[in-house]
């Protein structure tokens, strides 16, 4: 079966310092993967997609980056968080394994800009 | 680009009370999915429709892919306490890669 994880769970940050957010996907190979913010526990938003290593797509101009160093790895970055950072980060996959045109979510992870 | 309306916002119910929510959008999909967001969580798969006018079931879950492709419905039957959380309707084309949530619609049962 497939599983995902993302880390860490939370996290607080100063205005300016760097982010670093990973994901991992196991049990399936070449998977799509999602990093989505949510703010004030409401709507999801996308951010990055990528179909592959090395290929992001970003959904919205931000502070914020991604990189696919692995087939099954994904990273969410930063240079330097604003307060408008802060949120609850959401990792998910697609693909091989997964029945149909669903995602799956990692567990999320609380980002604190202070 | 797509407009994408879920609704109602947020509901307030008496434990047992019947839920009903919904979709529009001002486009057609192939693929209706329904998520159930428990707090502090990732979202989690309720049901997958992939079908115009497909009426599915999962337990006292029961979700309706419209005839015209654009909406979708949720209802839950009997709630109880453990249906609180936020549900998300997430409509796709069957082709692309992207999966864009609609704001959700934020249940609170009271017992």
């Amino acid at each position: 079966s497939q599983t995902i994880h993302q880390w860490p769970a939370t996290l607080v940050q100063p205005v300016g310092s760097p982010l670093s957010l990973e994901c991992t996907v196991e049990g399936t190979s070449n998977p799509n993967l999602y990093w989505y913010r949510q703010a004030a526990g409401r709507g999801l938003q996308l951010l990055f997609y990528s179909v592959g290593i090395g290929q992001i797509s970003s959904e919205v101009p931000q502070n914020l980056s991604a990189s696919r160093p692995q087939d099954r790895q994904f990273i969410l970055s930063s240079k330097k968080l604003l307060l408008s950072d802060s949120g609850f980060y959401l990792c998910a996959w697609n693909g091989q394994g997964a029945p149909g045109n669903t995602i799956y979510f990692g567990e999320g992870s609380w980002l604190t800009v202070v | 680009g797509q407009q994408l309306n879920q609704s109602p916002q947020s509901m307030f119910i008496q434990e047992g009370e019947d839920v009903s929510m919904n979709c529009t959008s001002s486009s057609i999909f192939n693929t209706w999915l329904w998520y159930k967001q428990d707090p502090g969580e990732g979202p989690v798969l309720l049901i997958a429709l992939y079908k115009a006018g497909e009426l599915t079931s999962n337990g006292r879950l029961t979700a309706q892919f419209g005839i015209t492709r654009k909406d979708s419905f949720l209802n839950i039957s009997a709630s109880i306490p453990s249906d609180v959380g936020i549900y998300f309707c997430v409509p796709h084309r069957g082709a692309g890669n992207q999966f864009y949530f609609g704001t959700g619609t934020s249940l609170t049962v009271i017992p």
